[in-house]
């Protein structure tokens, strides 16, 4: 069965910190896709970063960076400097071998960046 | 905008009612997913099409759910004799075939059950 879990339910850090999303995932299948999505205030799911399991080398995006470790079964998210902009529900998931499989959501984590 | 539409955005209903969603996704996504996202929680998959064809159902998908994409475009989600525990946000989302396409979600329709 595949199972994503964000152990923390709510965060909150103060404008400029850094701050780290946690994910681990199960999945029996070794060709699988891990994503994260952020839900603003607004309510619309935003599409932030996909990774396949092939592929464990980190990504930087600006002020967004994802450290993939597959030994772990780790895939956490951090953000530098952050700013009251960043304040959102942030989802973690995981899909089967094609891209376009279902999408397998944990439960969240919500972010409040204090100003 | 080309992006995937969903109507009504917000839908209150007393219990027993039936209600029906319209999800429009991108023009020529043949994939067409439903999920259900309740407070506090991710959104929880509950069906997909591949053109007109239901391919998948999750067990969340009571009897008194169904969904058709009839012509293989758009696709309705109705409930029937609802529930309070039917009151969520329900999220479609689209995307073409194959393992190089992402999934594209539209803004939801959250359903209030009175």
């Amino acid at each position: 069965a595949q199972k994503v879990t964000q152990a923390q339910t709510e965060i909150s850090v103060v404008e400029k910190e850094d701050v780290t999303l946690d994910c681990v995932y199960e999945t029996r299948d070794t060709t699988y896709y891990l994503f994260w999505y952020k839900q603003p205030p607004s309510g619309e799911l935003v599409f932030l970063i996909r990774r396949n399991s092939f592929d464990e080398q980190n990504e930087i995006s600006g002020r967004y960076s994802w450290n993939f470790q597959k030994s772990t079964s780790s895939f956490n998210f951090t953000i530098t400097a952050s700013q009251v902009v960043d304040s959102a529900v942030y989802f973690c998931a995981l899909s089967g071998k094609n891209r376009d499989d279902k999408i397998i959501f944990g439960k969240g984590t919500r972010l409040h960046i204090l100003p | 905008d080309t992006g995937v539409s969903q109507n009504p955005r917000h839908k209150i209903t007393k219990r027993g009612q039936n209600v029906t969603f319209r999800c429009d996704p991108i023009s020529e996504h043949n994939r067409l997913y439903w999920y259900r996202q309740t407070l506090g929680q991710g959104p929880e998959f509950l069906t997909y099409f591949q053109n007109e064809a239901q391919l998948e159902k999750s067990r969340l998908l009571s009897d008194r759910f169904s969904a058709e994409r009839p012509k293989g475009s758009f696709s309705t989600l109705e409930i029937q004799r609802t529930e309070q525990g039917d009151s969520a946000m329900y999220l479609c989302a689209s995307s073409l075939q194959g393992a190089n396409y992402e999934q594209y979600f539209g803004p939801g329709t959250r359903l209030t059950v009175t």
